[in-house]
């Protein structure tokens, strides 16, 4: 139950886009599109932006998209805004009816 | 509105016990798996458990397997984590979370300190 490898930070300018990616294993994100991703602000509870490696909630801007190939998840959040600047987390179901999240990556817009 | 409101956090000397609670409203609490997931203060999150909807099957972590138990009361639409043999490690904030299978809603967590 290792957990996904997600870059330690991005940033970007606003306006600008970013990709983060999310390394798993066959077991995990290249076995199932149970790919999903989690914006938490600090001090408050994760909210999911993509399920189903690239499905968008209700509610969520169109500003965030997913994707996977093989073994790695990709969340593109596009036109950066200040808002956006938060940690984000990947998870995938697993085999054993587990889960496992990603290592986190913290946003920052210059 | 989806509510999920959890309890029972607190300070505990390393090898005590603690039970969690989490109470969940404004939905059909018997029909989702339910889920605990934990951050150390600064660090990222980590799943720790999760009961599907009736209870009868249950999946931990490997850092806490034999050591907590989850489990829920359909009847007061509550889920529970026992937890054993706490470590220092176990120091958390403790979210109860529901899938679809995405976790598409989370409580606002609840803090367990272990510390001697």
């Amino acid at each position: 139950q290792s957990a996904l490898t997600q870059p330690a930070s991005v940033s970007g300018s606003p306006g600008q886009s970013i990709t983060i990616s999310c390394t798993g294993t066959s077991s995990d994100v290249g076995g199932y599109n149970y790919v999903s991703w989690y914006q938490q602000h600090p001090g408050k509870a994760p909210k999911v932006m993509i399920y189903d490696v690239s499905k968008r909630p209700s509610g969520v801007s169109d500003r965030f998209s997913g994707s996977k190939s093989g073994n790695t998840a990709s969340l593109t959040i596009s036109g950066l805004q200040a808002e956006d600047e938060a940690d984000y987390y990947c998870s995938s179901y697993t085999t054993s009816f587990t889960y496992v999240f990603g290592t986190g990556t913290k946003v920052t817009v210059l | 509105d989806v509510q999920l409101v959890e309890s029972g956090g607190g300070l505990v000397q390393p090898g005590g016990s603690l039970r969690l609670s989490c109470a969940a409203s404004g939905f059909t609490f018997s029909t989702y798996w339910m889920h605990w997931v934990r951050q150390a203060p600064g660090k990222g999150l980590v799943w720790v458990s999760r009961t599907n909807s009736d209870g009868s099957s249950t999946s931990y972590a490997d850092s806490v397997r034999g050591r907590f138990t989850i489990s829920r009361d359909n009847t007061k639409n509550t889920l529970y984590l026992q937890m054993n043999s706490l470590r220092v490690e176990d120091t958390a904030v403790y979210y109860c979370a529901r899938s679809h299978p995405r976790f598409d809603y989370w409580g606002q967590g609840t803090l367990v300190t272990v510390s001697s």
